[in-house]
């Protein structure tokens, strides 16, 4: 099925570093939206993007919808342990509101 | 308030065998989504049910089910298992069916299916 293309696919990062991922599409979407998943439980919304070039902050999360509509960022500053997990992107369409489209993840592994 | 609920959240099954998944949306909630998710594909939309009518399916096979009853909850099937049909089936719910800030998806935790 379509997915969005995320990277990196993994990282390994010290305490305190701050991290970037982003993903890619070839197809535009309205909406983008970050989840991050915990081992064994199921993803939660972390940012959601509504508007083209709209940059939003979460506490030390800050997500940004390309202008293209087409790519979408999310950085996590000061990284401390609990920020261990997956991280996704979803596209998500008007025409399609529940059938989003995921990235594949970026696992995040932080060494203290 | 109560977030998706999930059931059963753990379950092994034999090739052949067919399995039945549960979901309770967050109250209020009345569209309620499916997805798979596994290793090798990540996550992959199922179908969505909003007021006990599929709005929305992806490309899975035949076997691959679901409904809503008029509370809202859902149920999911699968028939004739396969071994390839091991995965997290994560249930999400929202407002409605359709986008914008004031429709935000949630996920419950998922049932882990094994077929073996």
């Amino acid at each position: 099925g379509q997915q969005l293309n995320q990277s990196p696919q993994s990282m390994f990062i010290q305490e305190g570093e701050d991290v970037s991922m982003n993903c890619t599409s070839s197809s535009i979407f309205n909406t983008w939206l970050w989840y991050k998943q915990d081992p064994g439980e199921g993803p939660v919304l972390l940012i959601a993007l509504y508007k083209a070039g709209e940059l939003t902050s979460n506490g030390r999360l800050t997500a940004q919808f390309g202008i293209t509509r087409k790519d979408s960022f999310l950085n996590i500053s000061a990284s401390i342990p609990s920020d261990v997990g997956i991280y996704f992107c979803a596209g998500q369409t008007i025409q399609g509101a529940q059938k989003l489209v995921f990235g594949q993840g970026t696992r995040l592994t932080i060494n203290p | 308030k109560a977030g998706v609920t999930q059931t059963p959240r753990y379950l092994i099954k034999t090739r052949g065998q067919q399995v039945t998944l549960s979901c309770s949306p967050i109250s209020g909630h009345r569209s309620v989504s499916w997805y798979q998710q596994t290793p090798g594909q990540g996550l992959q939309f199922l179908f969505e049910y909003f007021s006990e009518t599929q709005r929305n399916k992806g490309n899975f096979p035949g076997r691959f089910s679901g409904r809503q009853f008029s509370n809202s909850r859902s149920e999911m099937n699968v028939s004739t298992l396969e071994l390839g049909d091991s995965a997290l089936y994560l249930c999400a719910s929202s407002l409605d069916s359709g986008a914008g800030s004031g429709n935000t998806i949630y996920f419950g935790e998922g049932s882990w299916l094994t077929v073996v």
